[in-house]
């Protein structure tokens, strides 16, 4: 089955303590992003990746930090999270990049509350 | 630059009637749309898209959205709402003027209730 697995799916941590939110997908997507959704904001992109070793930031890179050095993979890292990363988030991975009308393919999402 | 603005964050209606949400987009160059709908606890998941072509777009679940350049809209509409349907939609927009990065850019979301 084609998906995008995101873990953990929900997550309590202390402020300042690093914590990796794993990112997973078995379509051979090159393209993959990180959102975050808040209420009435919608989802912002945090950073996303072309492909292998090809990252760039999104429209809220503030406090993350990415790699990809696997095709499949695209873990987000919170180096020293605070509270204001309280968010609910969502991975997505798609076809090659530059194909802006393909369909985008959603994690179930990692609820995460930084205390 | 680009935008979508989706009217009503909350929308309820009856079970069988009409569901309208609304989304009006801003864009400079002709815009590809989609809507997303997220069920409780799940990711998002596609329900349709407009690239070109015909303007009334149909999608899963009995759901449509026409687009309508004049008004730059995109609305989802739904002529029978189920109880199923209860979720939150989002209309998004390719982003066309950050280059080939596939990035959506999307509204606030209508979290839309069926009542019995």
């Amino acid at each position: 089955e084609a998906q995008v697995t995101q873990n953990p799916r929900y997550l309590i941590t202390v402020t300042g303590k690093k914590l990796t939110v794993t990112c997973s997908q078995n379509m051979n997507h090159e393209y993959m992003s990180w959102y975050r959704q808040d209420p009435g904001l919608g989802l912002r992109q945090i950073y996303y990746s072309m492909n292998v070793e090809v990252t760039d930031k999104g429209d809220v890179p503030e406090g993350y930090k990415v790699s990809r050095k696997e095709k499949r993979n695209f873990p987000l890292i919170l180096e020293s999270p605070s509270p204001n990363q309280t968010s609910l988030y969502f991975c997505a991975s798609s076809r090659p990049t530059g194909v802006l009308t393909d369909t985008q393919y959603f994690g179930p999402g990692t609820r995460l509350t930084v205390l | 630059a680009q935008s979508v603005t989706q009217l009503g964050s909350h929308v309820s209606v009856s079970e069988g009637a009409l569901v309208l949400l609304r989304c009006n987009y801003s864009s400079s160059v002709p815009p590809y749309l989609f809507w997303y709908v997220q069920y409780p606890n799940q990711g998002l998941q596609l329900l349709l898209k407009y690239t070109t072509g015909a303007t009334l777009v149909k999608g899963i679940n009995g759901f449509e959205a026409e687009f309508k350049k004049s008004e730059t809209s995109f609305h989802l509409t739904k002529p029978s709402a189920h109880m199923s349907d209860a979720a939150e939609y989002f209309c998004a927009v390719s982003d066309l003027m950050g280059g080939a990065t596939n990035k959506l850019i999307f509204g606030t979301g209508t979290l839309l209730a069926v009542q019995p």
